[in-house]
């Protein structure tokens, strides 16, 4: 197995510009979850997915959209990079929500120029 | 909102020297894991604890959740320097069940 993979691992985009940052599991783990870091602020959930169709909010979600058109993948797109959006992604799955192991992908880091 | 803070939020500690990082929640929490996050890396579970007052061991590290479910700590004994990097602690959210990072406690050892 896999587990989770994330491409890119660098990114550099000038402010304005849109990208996807992709995430995949092989796990059959129905959820899934995006969190940037950021130096003194911990890992926080931008967006999550109990399962393919089903998409909510997390704490930070402003700036990025997702969708879970199958199991194994949740894309997270940056609709218009701002410079506030420079940080590390990390994409996670698990089980099911809250009481789970996460599995953690690599990582993304993103620089907004 | 629910709160997950963790103390300190760095320690330097000399190899062999002991190290204690304390998670504190704001409510009840139905159960706590700790993950470590090697510098560069991505965090990886260690443990999750769900009983009261429950304690666990992994070789030199000890974990521990409170009597009232709403503190844990993480206790390594002779740090090494492959002890190096920030360790998270995490509780699921009494409302929607999504886990709640504390902001970690880096740790660094000095050989």
């Amino acid at each position: 197995n896999a587990g989770v993979t994330q491409t890119p691992k660098f990114q550099v985009l000038k402010t304005g510009q849109s990208m996807t940052l992709q995430c995949a599991q092989d796990m059959n783990h129905e959820y899934m979850s995006w969190y940037r870091q950021d130096p003194g602020m911990g890992l926080r959930l931008i967006h999550y997915s109990v399962g393919a169709g089903i998409t909510d909010q997390g704490e930070v979600p402003n700036g990025y959209n997702v969708s879970r058109s199958t199991t194994e993948d949740f894309p997270l797109r940056l609709l218009s990079a701002a410079p506030s959006q420079t940080s590390v992604y990390f994409c996670a799955s698990s089980y099911s929500v809250g009481s789970y192991e996460q599995y953690f992908g690599p990582g993304t880091r993103l620089t907004v120029t | 909102g629910q709160q997950v803070m963790q103390i300190p939020q760095y320690q330097h500690v000399q190899e062999g020297e002991d190290f204690t990082t304390y998670c504190n929640s704001s409510t009840t929490l139905s159960n706590i894991q700790w993950y470590k996050q090697r510098p560069g890396g991505h965090p990886v579970f260690l443990i999750q604890l769900v009983k009261s007052g429950e304690v666990k061991k992994q070789k030199r590290l000890t974990f521990q959740f409170g009597e009232a479910k709403k503190n844990s700590s993480l206790h390594i004994t002779a740090t090494q320097t492959t002890d190096v990097g920030t360790y998270f602690c995490a509780g699921p959210s009494s409302n929607t069940g999504k886990l709640i990072f504390g902001q970690g406690t880096t740790l660094q050892v000095k050989p």
